[in-house]
């Protein structure tokens, strides 16, 4: 057990719809990073929250946004969902966004019908 | 840009025989090299890391050695067990710093080990 939570573990939903992924860090680690794991893509990094704000960005398409709340649990949103959107979304965390020290959460498997 | 390329599964292996997944990578200036395991149903765990040529990184009998001549983090293990049984992703970070000096890391498309007893 890593220490890093992510709800839901499996999300369906439809073309066109709009889901929310939650991700809850390690305790004391400031930094939240989202990662989309596809069977075509592989693992692609999304996005990084440090304490709050935007560290860096990846691979992320305009139609997913990302915030991380002050008590630096963090969500993932998708938006305008196409079947491609469908992947294992993981979250990691890292105490002060080293990328080497990343503990990874179990994911959440999302499918777009 | 920069890039990871390691040799596509599945392997199936017999318990305790010898492993090698290879792993090369291209990439501007001096990354750190990174092998991660998954484990079914689990998210992904740093195996172990070479942040500089000829460095080497080991953990659980696994180890793999930063080869800047031939851009290659293969990794190996003598005598593989069921439990080693998982998908590994060699990745590295990158080279070029983000705002804020965050690093971006690459990883390969994944390895599938399955091992039988």
């Amino acid at each position: 057990d890593s220490g890093v939570t992510q709800t839901p573990k499996h999300l369906i939903t439809a073309t066109g719809q709009r889901v929310t992924l939650r991700c809850s860090p390690r305790s004391g680690d400031l930094s939240v990073y989202w990662y989309q794991q596809s069977l075509d893509q592989g693992l692609q990094f999304l996005i990084q929250y440090y304490n709050g704000e935007e560290r860096a960005k990846g691979n992320i398409l305009e139609r997913f946004s990302a915030q991380q709340f002050p008590d630096l649990h963090s969500e993932l949103n998708l938006s305008s969902l196409e079947l491609g959107d469908s992947a294992l979304y993981f979250c990691a965390s890292s105490p002060r966004g080293r990328w080497e020290t990343q503990y990874f959460g179990p994911g959440t498997r999302l499918l777009v019908l | 840009g920069d890039s990871v390329t390691q040799m596509e599964g599945p392997v199936t292996l017999s318990e305790e025989a010898f492993l090698t997944i290879n792993c090369t990578y291209t990439a501007t200036g001096y990354p750190s090299l990174f092998w991660y395991v998954q484990y079914p149903g689990e998210g992904l765990q740093l195996l172990l890391k070479a942040t500089k040529a000829d460095d080497k990184g080991s953990n659980k009998g696994f180890e793999a050695t930063y080869r800047k001549e031939t851009t290659s983090f293969h990794l190996e293990k003598g005598s593989v067990q069921v439990s080693d049984s998982a998908v590994y992703f060699c990745a590295l970070s990158g080279t070029l710093r983000t705002q804020g000096g965050s690093e971006k890391l690459v990883f390969g498309k994944g390895t599938k080990l399955t091992v039988n007893p």
